[in-house]
């Protein structure tokens, strides 16, 4: 069992907006503002898309956006695109662990 | 242009030993944390552990704790993972990543894949 909880499956159709949350607790979402969210393509590495909430790496499309309120972070992408498709992961620094925690990960499926 | 290259795949049998690599260039590699993570056969991904090339300080988590064995030889960029002894339940793909301050993961290797079949 994951430390974070992500929704199995979510779908969208191109063009929509899609939200991926992930649920943790006060020792690490609700208690930092350190997550981060990875696209990982089948048989590929995965990638970081968004940083510390909400920051963007160089070069990660503006489409993608992150949030938290509580101990619930979500990865919004808006105007889906067929190469989306993917599985997505949440991360989360942890109080319990000098490592850091992974949601159970999320597979968008882009309609 | 920071990279991390794994070293090839991997076919062993239950019992015997392995050592995979990671080596980092187009950074300081001695002054960012390398970790390793595990993701079996459509499953999802699990730290396994951490380590400092500075000092070689090293963090597991607990359910790789006694199970593999982390290090890294700073001289030459490159971080290691390890098995004494090889499981058939070892079968996964290994993936090394850079933590940079708060972020574990700010780049990604491509990837090890590790069977482990009698």
């Amino acid at each position: 069992q994951s430390a974070l909880t992500q929704p199995a499956s979510v779908s969208g159709s191109p063009g929509q907006s899609i939200t991926i949350s992930c649920t943790g607790t006060s020792s690490d979402v609700g208690g930092y503002n350190y997550v981060s969210w990875y696209q990982q393509h089948p048989g590929k590495a995965p990638k970081l898309m968004i940083y510390d909430v909400s920051n963007r790496p160089s070069g990660i499309s503006n489409r993608f956006s992150g949030s938290k309120s509580g101990n619930t972070a979500s990865l919004t992408i808006s105007g889906l695109q067929a190469e989306d498709e993917a599985d997505y992961y949440c991360s989360s620094y942890t109080s319990s662990s000098t490592l850091a925690v992974f949601g159970g990960g999320t597979k968008l499926t882009v309609l | 242009e920071v990279q991390l290259v794994q070293s090839g795949a991997e076919v062993k049998k239950p019992g015997e030993s392995l050592k995979i690599s990671c080596k980092g260039s187009g950074y300081s590699f001695p002054s960012y944390w390398i970790g390793w993570v595990r993701q079996m056969p459509g499953k999802g991904l699990e730290w396994m552990g951490i380590i400092y090339p500075g000092d070689s300080d090293t963090r597991y988590s607990p359910s790789f704790q006694g199970q593999v064995t982390i290090s890294a030889d700073k001289s030459i960029s490159t971080a290691y993972l390890q098995w004494s002894s090889l499981k058939a339940s070892d079968t996964a793909m290994y993936y090394c990543a850079r933590r940079s301050g708060t972020t574990v993961g700010d780049y990604w290797g491509q990837g090890t894949l590790v069977t482990v079949s009698s």
